[in-house]
């Protein structure tokens, strides 16, 4: 199946710069790539996707980019708060097939 | 309001006994998953479902089973529990078309003692 590289594991910033996560697939028909945010203690939540027919998306704060000939995808926080701080999930998936999740970075924002 | 619920939230269960986690959804999604997380480590997938009675393995399915009999249900099922079953688990679903988006439950904790 679908293997989804994800790094940093853990990443610190300053509050108020910018924080990026980057990932990568292996498998050319991935098409659909969601980013999902985990609070402590709370279930994931689905925060910005994108599909392979784009190649920027951005929602507020949050823009994900998607170069599909390198087989990568990226999460930027711009104007990073503390409220940011939580574990990041990146993930890819064919059509209606399983999401196969990337294994997380932690997101520290430092006040 | 879409929503995955699962119950019990918190279980402790001693080694050897068998374990019943319950999901439901509400949103009449086909397929629906179950996920096992580690403290500070990613989504592992135990199993999935694509619909009442059509069940498969994820990536660490030994030590457990599903049930599907209703399509707003799916169980998972631990037989002879084990102290490295002590995680929490997931359970999520999805539509089939249009929006991809796995909405996930709230979460069971699990402690096998």
């Amino acid at each position: 199946g679908e293997q989804v590289e994800q790094l940093p594991s853990i990443l610190r910033v300053q509050e108020g710069s910018s924080a990026s996560i980057n990932c990568s697939y292996e498998d050319s028909a991935s098409n659909y790539f969601p980013w999902y945010k985990q609070e402590p203690g709370e279930n994931p939540k689905l925060i910005i996707d994108i599909r392979s027919n784009m190649e920027r998306k951005q929602i507020q704060e949050l823009i994900v980019l998607l170069d599909k000939k390198a087989k990568r995808f990226s999460l930027h926080i711009t104007d990073t708060q503390p409220g940011d701080s939580a574990m990041y999930f990146c993930a890819a998936s064919r059509s209606n097939n399983r999401i196969f999740f990337g294994d997380g970075t932690q997101l520290v924002v430092k006040p | 309001d879409m929503k995955v619920t699962q119950m019990p939230r918190y279980l402790i269960k001693r080694m050897g006994e068998n374990v019943l986690l319950e999901c439901g959804q509400d949103m009449s999604h086909e397929t629906m998953y179950w996920y096992r997380q580690d403290p500070g480590l990613g989504l592992q997938l135990i199993y999935i479902s694509y619909d009442v009675d059509s069940n498969s393995e994820g990536d660490i399915p030994k030590g457990y089973r599903v049930s599907r009999k209703k399509r707003e249900h799916f169980s998972l099922i631990l037989d002879s529990a084990k102290t490295n079953q002590t995680s929490v688990y997931f359970c999520a679903s999805n539509r089939d078309w249009g929006s991809y988006e796995q909405y996930f439950g709230p979460g069971t904790r699990l402690t096998v003692l």
